[in-house]
């Protein structure tokens, strides 16, 4: 069984500060997915990391895969109360009848106040 | 792009009856389907994979005759609540993707809450 650990489990911030979330395991995925969900909603999807030592940036985001796509890491800069939500990192299985299949972090609860 | 829909959004039941939440894929077909449970604030976990056109693989300590799954079109997959009790209450979400190399799509869940 994959596991993915996610931490911190919760952070709260004031508006302007930096913030790193880190996911790690002791097993290789095939890609890593990045989600942001509201309450009551469904995760929507920020982004996938497929390359060993890749990095993304979206607007004030950036993500990680570590070389040997075990772990990554999501930081954002000068964080908003927009940004406030619950941060999922999610790791797809390699292959076989699995495939496509995620195993979900923890997840991080990030509250940005004004 | 792509959209999974799900029915209902939220749904209130009295314990010991049976509820039926569906995930329909809008713009794609969806050969695999997956079912989540998510208590509050907290991750996903996974449940089944629902393949279209055999049964679902459920995972460890998800009792398949309580959590019925169907996936009878490659558009649709139901999950079935049987004999609901209050612990069964929870934020229940499906996902879909139209083959092994496609990204997944979620739904955006249903709350149940069982009386």
């Amino acid at each position: 069984t994959q596991l993915l650990e996610q931490s911190p489990q919760f952070l709260s911030i004031q508006e302007g500060e930096n913030l790193t979330v880190y996911c790690n395991s002791s097993s290789v995925f095939s890609s890593l997915q990045w989600y942001r969900q509201e309450p009551g909603e469904g995760p929507v999807l920020l982004v996938t990391v497929v390359t060993g030592g890749e990095v993304k940036k979206l607007k004030r985001l950036t993500f990680q895969f570590g070389d040997a796509r075990k772990d990554s890491s999501l930081h954002i800069t000068a964080a908003q109360p927009g940004d406030t939500g619950l941060y999922l990192c999610a790791g797809a299985d390699a292959g076989g009848t699995s495939y496509g299949k995620l195993t979900f972090g923890q997840g991080t609860i990030l509250t940005v106040h004004p | 792009g792509a959209v999974v829909s799900q029915h209902p959004s939220w749904v209130i039941c009295k314990s010991g009856t049976s509820v039926k939440i569906e995930c329909r894929s809008l713009d794609f077909q969806a050969t695999t389907m997956f079912w989540y449970r998510q208590f509050p604030k907290q991750s996903l976990m996974l449940m089944a994979t629902s393949n279209e056109g055999s049964k679902a693989t459920y995972e460890q300590g998800v009792e398949k005759d309580k959590f019925l799954i169907n996936h009878a079109s490659l558009t649709l997959s139901t999950l079935t609540v049987t004999s609901a009790h209050p612990e069964d209450s929870s934020f229940y979400i499906c996902s879909a993707r139209e083959d092994g190399y496609s990204p997944l799509h979620f739904g955006n869940g249903t709350r149940l809450t069982v009386t």
